[in-house]
C-alpha cells in the first residue's frame, strides 16, 4: 500500500493563478480530509469528506473548493491564490466504523504565492 | 466540538518519563481522544487512542479521568528522537469534523 499520496510535493504560484492539489489513498478510507499548516503552526481543517460526493466546510474553507467522485482521490483547488494561502497542505484519510479513529497524512505540498 | 488546550512547549532530558496534559473541557459522551506525533516537514503519524482510564501501547501511554475533562500523554524514557510536536486531538464522532489544537513542542536535551 502507498498510503496517502499527495501531489505536487513543491508549487510556486503568483497572485491569483489557480491550482488543484491532489491526493489520493488506496485503502479504501471513507474519510478524507485537507489542512493547511502555516509555519510554526498548527493544523487547520480546510475541508472534509465523509464518502464519495459528500463533502463539507471545516474550519477555514474561504478560497478553496473541493469534490470527491470516487473513494480514492480528494483534489483540493485554489480558485484565485493569495499570498495569504502560502503554507504546507496535507491530506489524510481515515475508515470510520471499525474502532480505531487514526487519520493516515500524506507528506504534505508546500505551495508558495508570490 | 470539543476545544482542546496543551502547555506550548515542553523541555525535557532523555531517559526521564515525559507527561503532556490536554485540557478539553467539551468533550462530548461519542468522542474518542487521539495524540499525535509530529516531525518538522512530515505530516502528523498516530500515536494512541482512548475513551476512558487508561491504554497503553508500545510508545506511550495514555491516562483519561473519570470526567473525560482532560487526558495525560505519557512517554516512557525520552530519547533525542523524540523530539517533535505532539497534537491532542478530539474526535467528533457525529460530524467527523476533527480540529488540532495549537501542539505542545516537546524538546529533549541530552
Amino acid at each position: 500500500n502507498a498510503g496517502v499520496t499527495q501531489t505536487p510535493k513543491f508549487q510556486v504560484l503568483k497572485t491569483g493563478q489557480s491550482m488543484t492539489l491532489q491526493c489520493a489513498q488506496d485503502m479504501n478510507h471513507e474519510y478524507m480530509s485537507w489542512y493547511r499548516q502555516d509555519p510554526g503552526m498548527g493544523l487547520r481543517l480546510i475541508h472534509y469528506s465523509v464518502g464519495a460526493g459528500i463533502t463539507d466546510q471545516g474550519e477555514v474553507p474561504n478560497g478553496y473548493n473541493v469534490s470527491r467522485s470516487t473513494t480514492e482521490d480528494f483534489p483540493l483547488r485554489l480558485l484565485s491564490a493569495a499570498p495569504s494561502q502560502t503554507s504546507v497542505y496535507f491530506c489524510a484519510s481515515r475508515q470510520p466504523g471499525l474502532g480505531s479513529y487514526e487519520q493516515y497524512f500524506g507528506p504534505g505540498t508546500r505551495l508558495t504565492v508570490t | 466540538l470539543a476545544k482542546t488546550t496543551q502547555p506550548i512547549s515542553m523541555d525535557s532530558y532523555e531517559g526521564q518519563e515525559v507527561n503532556i496534559t490536554c485540557s478539553h473541557n467539551n468533550i462530548a459522551t461519542n468522542d474518542y481522544i487521539t495524540w499525535y506525533q509530529q516531525f518538522p516537514s512530515q505530516g502528523p503519524r498516530f500515536i494512541i487512542q482512548g475513551y476512558k482510564t487508561k491504554v497503553t501501547n508500545e510508545v506511550a501511554s495514555l491516562f483519561i479521568p473519570a470526567d473525560r475533562k482532560s487526558s495525560t500523554l505519557s512517554l516512557p524514557r525520552v530519547s533525542l528522537s523524540d523530539t517533535a510536536v505532539y497534537y491532542c486531538l478530539v474526535g467528533d464522532s457525529g460530524t467527523y469534523k476533527y480540529i488540532f489544537g495549537t501542539g505542545t513542542r516537546l524538546k529533549v536535551l541530552a
